[in-house]
Parts: C-alpha cells; structure tokens; sequence
C-alpha cells in the first residue's frame, strides 16, 4: 500500500522568508502523480501544486515550486516570498495513475507565517 | 459558481440518529469521492463511485451507505451515529484522464453528542 510521510508536524517561516515542506512516500509503482494542498482555518481544501511523476522538470506555481527527486520518492515544497495568507495546514498527497483512484494523504504540515 | 457544494456545513446530532450529507458538483466529472478528516487533521478516502458505480470502498463500518442517483450528485448516509463518527467529511470529484486533480467540497462538520 501507498504511504505518504510528513514529517514536520509544525513550521513557521517569517514574512517575505522562504520556508520548505517535506514529503517522502512509498509506492512500487513507475507512474503516478503527487500534490499539495493547502488548508486554510476555512477547511477548504486548495490545491496548491501538481507534479506528474513521469516528468522530470519540477512544477512551478508562482511563489510555490516543488523538488522531486523519484530516486529518492521525495517532494519537497518551497514557499517563496511568504505571505501571511499562506499560513494554513498543507498536505502532501499521492494518487496512482487512472481514472477513479483515491489520494493518499500524509498527515499535514501546520504553517504559521510571522509578521 | 460553487463547483463543488456540500449540504449541511455543519451538523450537530445525538447518538444513535440517522444523518445524510448531500454533495454535488456541477464540473461535469465522471468520479466522485467521500474523504473523512479526523479530529487530527488526518484525511482518509471513504468511498469513490465512477458514472454511479460504487469504484473504491475502503474499511468503513456498514453504517455509512453512500448513494449516488447520478454522476453529479454522491450522498452519504449514516445510520446509528456514534461518538467516533464526529468528523469533517469532504466530498471531491474529478474527471477520468490527465491531470487527475480532485476539487473537494467545503466540507461537513459533524458532530455527535
């Protein structure tokens, strides 16, 4: 079975500072994908970065980009320029390739961004 | 537009009562899903029905009985509540092929006493 493994229960990052997540999980499969979400005090769920397995160039959104390392099955997320709106809890998660398959979550990372 | 909507946000009962949380999503998806997150933050996959087929059922007690009357719509009942079934449940949906992402819901709060 898929195991997704954060191991920082809690971070914080000052205002403007760069803050990294991690996320290490296990599969024998070749081909799957990985995400972030992030979780806001509103307990929406908001996808936060994508990065499919196959491709070796890391995702980028805006101030959010990732370091994949397949070798290694780690997917690091860097948040740059941190803004007090990206204080929430993020989740690291994983999805086999196909159709209907169900995301497996690690068990999150509280953010807190200081002023 | 919500893309995803969920009915009750909040929802307070008593042991022993029947509860059902609707979803809906108006993306057009193919596959939608029930998550559980507990009072730990920690989210778990339910249940999946692809084009209203049940796809995906994980180790969940016989108490909980999803429902899905069509693709857009996926409901959760629950009979019996107890204690333990207090929780946040997300519905998501997505759409069969690349880029696989799943848009969840905002959420139910239930709460039993």
């Amino acid at each position: 079975a898929q195991t997704v493994t954060q191991s920082q229960p809690e971070m914080s990052v000052q205002e403007a500072e760069t803050v990294t997540l991690s996320c290490t999980y296990d599969t024998s499969e070749s081909d799957y994908y990985l995400f972030w979400y992030k979780q806001p005090p509103s307990r929406q769920m908001i996808l936060v970065i994508r990065q499919e397995a196959y491709k070796q160039q890391n995702a980028t959104e805006n101030r959010f980009s990732v370091n994949f390392q397949k070798a290694a099955k780690s997917f690091s997320l860097k948040i740059s320029d941190s803004q007090l709106g990206d204080a929430a809890m993020y989740f690291c998660a994983y999805r086999r390739r196909g159709g209907s398959e169900k995301l497996v979550f690690g068990k999150g990372t509280k953010l807190t961004v200081n002023p | 537009d919500t893309a995803v909507s969920q009915t009750p946000k909040y929802l307070v009962t008593q042991m022993g009562n029947d509860k059902s949380i609707k979803c809906e999503q108006n993306l057009g998806h193919d596959t939608m899903y029930w998550y559980k997150q507990d009072s730990k933050k920690f989210l778990k996959i339910m249940f999946s029905y692809n084009n209203k087929e049940l796809i995906i059922n994980e180790t969940v007690p016989n108490r909980f009985s999803p429902k899905s009357p069509d693709k857009a719509h996926l409901n959760l009942h629950i009979n019996s509540l107890e204690l333990g079934d207090s929780a946040v449940y997300f519905c998501a949906s997505s759409q069969g092929g690349v880029p696989y992402e799943q848009y969840f819901g905002p959420g139910t709060r239930l709460t039993v006493t």
